[in-house]
């Protein structure tokens, strides 16, 4: 059973601070990982994909990953309260076919 | 990003009845498409993969000949919930990649079924 954990929060951040969204999984041959953001009833809203070990920039969001520990984080700078969500990390297996396994989401509070 | 429309975006029906939802690539050719179910504050669950022009995938546990899967175009792929009933009101999401270099899943805006 491939399994994504994420804490589902909620995480609640002051507005300007550092928002750090974690995510393990238990498929060691995993090769593409992701994060999305959810608003509450609508659908994932890709943010950031990261396909090899360390960090990858864009814009606010950082994300990184570590393969030898199963581990990829998401970082927001200078959070907004319009990045008041939940955020699903997803994996999938690499390659064309891109069945991505979900993680249940981190809902993140940013406090004006 | 790529763009993915789902019609309709809500739906109400009677139970018993059957509801049709579709998805659409709108720029890009998708040879597959995933449909997922999301119940309240819970993750995606993917239900099947949609292969354009073969028969569809199924997860374990989801039941085939209700959950009807038709991929008859590389744009297109309808998800039919038949005889629906009230436990199958929920969030039904579908996402499809563009392929090539990109392997990132873009997905429609959800359909919200609600079985009275």
């Amino acid at each position: 059973q491939k399994e994504v954990e994420q804490n589902s929060g909620p995480l609640s951040v002051p507005e300007g601070a550092i928002a750090s969204l974690n995510c393990t999984y238990s498929d060691r041959g995993s090769q593409s990982f992701f994060w999305y953001r959810q608003y509450s009833g609508k659908s994932p809203e890709l943010i950031m994909s990261i396909y090899s070990n360390g960090d990858k920039e864009d814009g606010r969001f950082t994300a990184q990953l570590n393969k030898a520990s199963q581990y990829v984080s998401l970082l927001i700078r200078d959070s907004q309260p319009s990045d008041s969500a939940t955020y699903l990390c997803a994996v999938g297996p690499g390659g064309g076919y891109q069945k991505v396994t979900f993680g249940t989401g981190t809902k993140l509070q940013v406090i004006p | 990003g790529a763009v993915v429309s789902q019609h309709p975006s809500r739906v109400i029906c009677k139970s018993g009845t059957s509801v049709k939802i579709e998805c659409r690539s709108l720029d890009f050719q998708a040879t597959t498409m995933f449909w997922y179910r999301q119940f309240p504050k819970q993750s995606l669950m993917l239900m099947a993969t949609s292969n354009e022009g073969s028969k569809a995938t199924y997860e374990q546990g989801v039941e085939k000949d209700k959950f009807l899967i038709n991929h008859a175009s590389l744009t297109l792929s309808t998800l039919t919930v038949t005889s629906a009933h009230p436990e199958d009101s929920s969030f039904y999401i579908c996402s499809a990649i563009p392929g090539g270099m990109n392997t990132e899943a873009f997905f429609g805006q959800g359909t919200r079924l609600t079985v009275v």
